[in-house]
């Protein structure tokens, strides 16, 4: 059982490439999210999805775009890499029934240094 | 809007108990949850609490209360490989954003 599979685990960008970082996950979950971390900071809602065709903004959405277009996909794209984008982001899904603990199950992460 | 304070660091010696407080300012939620992150590591979820009280998982137990927008997580008997950083966690009723706290890095002395 794979879980929450995030590809490439190591990127670095000059400014203003784009890139697509791919997140799958095996689990039927649902929800659907990408955070980023700083450095000794904690995590930063950029996008998230609750179900295939619905995306809403997080707390930092500025420079990304995502899309779901089926329930095992959540990639996040990033446009005109900036050097404010280098982070460690992380993909996490979770199931959402009413009721669970809504216990977010996490990829191994994504190292985007932008130079 | 929502946020979650924590300590940004607590300093603990083996064998010890210690305390992370978690105060939130968010409108509805459904819960508050704890993960741990070890250096280099992704998060990996440790407890949750739906209802006010205490929830109990081997040396580690959650509390909330939501009259006083106040959670904490308990780790009883501590070993050096609780030293980690650890996030409290809400998932907002209004927009189903979960949001973390800038978390609490547990240092543990031998």
């Amino acid at each position: 059982n794979a879980g929450v599979t995030q590809t490439p685990k190591f990127r670095i960008l000059k400014i203003g490439q784009s890139m697509t970082l791919q997140c799958a996950q095996d689990m039927n979950h649902n929800y659907m999210y990408w955070y980023r971390q700083d450095p000794g900071m904690g995590l930063k809602l950029i996008y998230y999805s609750v179900g295939a065709g619905i995306t809403d903004k997080g707390e930092v959405p500025n420079g990304y775009n995502v899309s779901r277009s089926t329930t095992e996909d959540f990639p996040l794209r990033l446009e005109l890499a900036a050097p404010s984008q280098t982070s460690v982001y992380f993909c996490a899904s979770s199931y959402s029934a009413s009721g669970s603990t809504g216990e977010l199950f996490f990829g191994e992460g994504s190292r985007l240094t932008v130079l | 809007g929502q946020s979650l304070e924590q300590p940004s660091e607590v300093t603990a010696v083996e064998g010890a108990i210690v305390q992370i407080n978690c105060t939130y300012q968010t409108s509805g939620f459904y819960g508050l949850s704890w993960y741990q992150q070890h250096d280099g590591g992704a998060p990996t979820f440790l407890s949750y609490n739906g209802l006010d009280g205490l929830e109990e998982t081997g040396r580690f137990s959650s509390f909330l209360s939501r009259s006083d927008s106040y959670g904490y997580l308990l780790l009883q008997e501590l070993q050096m490989k609780d030293s980690a950083s650890y996030f409290c966690a809400v998932r907002v009723v209004r927009d189903d954003k979960i949001i973390f706290g800038k978390g609490t890095r547990l240092h543990i002395l031998p």
